[in-house]
């Protein structure tokens, strides 16, 4: 089955910096790859989707993610960081119509 | 738009109870599903209903039931609650069963404290 690997689990960064969160697939076949958000005391909520339409997607709130097959990634990036950002961001990746999970990272803002 | 509701947000069992966390949706979806969240391990997929009538498990099915009766209800029953079952638990709907790019849609979520 496929699965996706989030490395670090906690992030930290200063408000107006960039933040990068890292995500890996494995994969025989073309991946479906998802990111979600978690606020506190929130459900999931769908930030971006890979469908093979494009390498590069964009999300909501300035969030973007690029798919590069040749390092089998899927990292989340957005270039200016927002106290409003933060939160726990999961990436999924879907198998035979269901979606696994990574563990997750906690990103914090610092003012 | 009420989205996916869940009952009850919170709850505490004893050890041997049993409960069921309620789940409905108003968007007409096929598929819908119940995760469990712990802290380093992410969500994991406990059942699943790709419609009405049908269900199957999910990664950690072990000490839960459901079943899908109409299109808009998907209880998970715990027959006999154990401290490890302590958790979060979010159910999760989408559009389309049969498909890998469909969003999913999750409730806020129901927290339960197994002592």
């Amino acid at each position: 089955a496929q699965s996706v690997t989030q490395l670090g689990s906690h992030v930290s960064v200063s408000e107006g910096a960039l933040v990068l969160l890292r995500c890996n697939y494995s994969s025989s076949v073309p991946p479906y790859l998802f990111w979600y958000v978690q606020y506190p005391n929130q459900g999931l909520q769908l930030l971006l989707k890979y469908t093979s339409a494009a390498t590069l997607v964009k999300g909501i709130n300035g969030f973007e993610a690029e798919f590069k097959k040749s390092e089998t990634s899927f990292h989340l990036t957005k270039p200016s960081a927002h106290m409003s950002d933060a939160a726990e961001y999961f990436c999924a990746v879907s198998n035979d119509y269901k979606l696994s999970f990574g563990a997750g990272t906690t990103v914090t803002v610092r003012a | 738009n009420a989205g996916v509701t869940q009952t009850p947000k919170f709850q505490v069992l004893k050890t041997g109870q049993s409960m069921t966390l309620q789940c409905a949706q108003d968007m007409n979806h096929e598929y819908m599903s119940w995760y469990r969240q712990d802290p380093g391990m992410g969500l994991r997929l406990i059942h699943y209903s790709v419609g009405a009538g049908i269900t199957d498990q999910g990664e950690v099915p072990n000490g839960y039931n459901v079943s899908r009766s109409t299109t808009e209800d998907f209880p998970l029953r715990l027959l006999s609650a154990a401290p490890s079952q302590t958790s979060v638990y979010f159910c999760a709907s989408k559009l389309d069963s049969l498909t890998n790019t469909g969003e999913l849609f999750f409730g806020e979520g129901s927290r339960l404290t197994v002592l």
